[in-house]
């Protein structure tokens, strides 16, 4: 079974500029979650989409944006990219289930390092 | 919002001896919390969790135990070997029971190093 798919793996863009991210699932995962891991802030959640729909958001500002695909796939988008925006951004999908039947576990994919000059 | 605490940051043990990391939480709504390792170069991936409704967890060398009252949770490896060299991370959610477990709040992480 294919794990989650993150790309591009690496990319180098200037401020000002806006970034494109995608993320394919495990097959049959309808739930994807994005995190930025930085040095400084650790990993923190961006937003969680399900079934189309933005279901979590975390505590970003507006230029930080997704979608899901009627395919479970994912994209997330940076506008007017700042220096503080250097992350690796890791996509994370899940089965999601409720009660006991909602195991939790999260896979992430290898993230996407965006490096902004 | 929720706060995750972790400690210690590094941790360098002999082969063999135990580890433990050890996390406080904030939010006492949170009922479920998980343990990722991440890799040099690679995503983090869940090594143990644990329900509010639990109080302890093992899973071959790995355990977890978490105290609601104190709002603690720890991570104990036990026969250390090379290859649990990584950085660690809890996390707690309090969505489990809404589906929406994937809303984590992690903590700062422990690199932890077993050494020979």
């Amino acid at each position: 079974k294919a794990g989650v798919t993150q790309t591009p793996r690496y990319l180098i863009k200037t401020r000002g500029q806006q970034v494109t991210l995608s993320c394919s699932p495990i097959s049959g995962h309808r739930s994807v979650s994005w995190y930025q891991q930085t040095p400084g802030q650790g990993l923190q959640f961006l937003f969680e989409y399900f079934s189309e729909t933005q279901r979590n958001k975390g505590n970003f500002p507006g230029r930080f944006s997704g979608r899901q695909f009627s395919n479970s796939r994912s994209e997330m988008n940076v506008s007017t990219l700042e220096l503080g925006d250097s992350a690796l951004y890791l996509c994370a999908s899940s089965l999601i289930g409720r009660g006991e039947k909602n195991t939790g576990e999260l896979f992430f994919g290898e993230g996407s390092r965006l490096t902004v000059l | 919002g929720e706060n995750v605490e972790q400690h210690p940051s590094t941790l360098s043990v002999q082969e063999g001896d135990s580890a433990v990391i050890k996390c406080t939480y904030s939010d006492s709504a949170s009922n479920y919390f998980p343990w990722y390792k991440q890799e040099l170069g690679k995503g983090p991936q869940l090594i143990i969790d644990i329900r509010s409704n639990v109080g302890e967890k093992k899973d071959q060398r790995i355990a977890v135990t978490l105290n609601k009252t104190a709002k603690h949770f720890s991570l104990h490896i036990t026969e250390t070997q090379p290859e649990d060299s990584a950085v660690y991370f809890c996390a707690a959610s309090k969505g489990l029971n809404t589906g929406t477990a994937s809303k984590l709040t992690f903590g700062t992480g422990t690199r932890l190093q077993v050494t020979l």
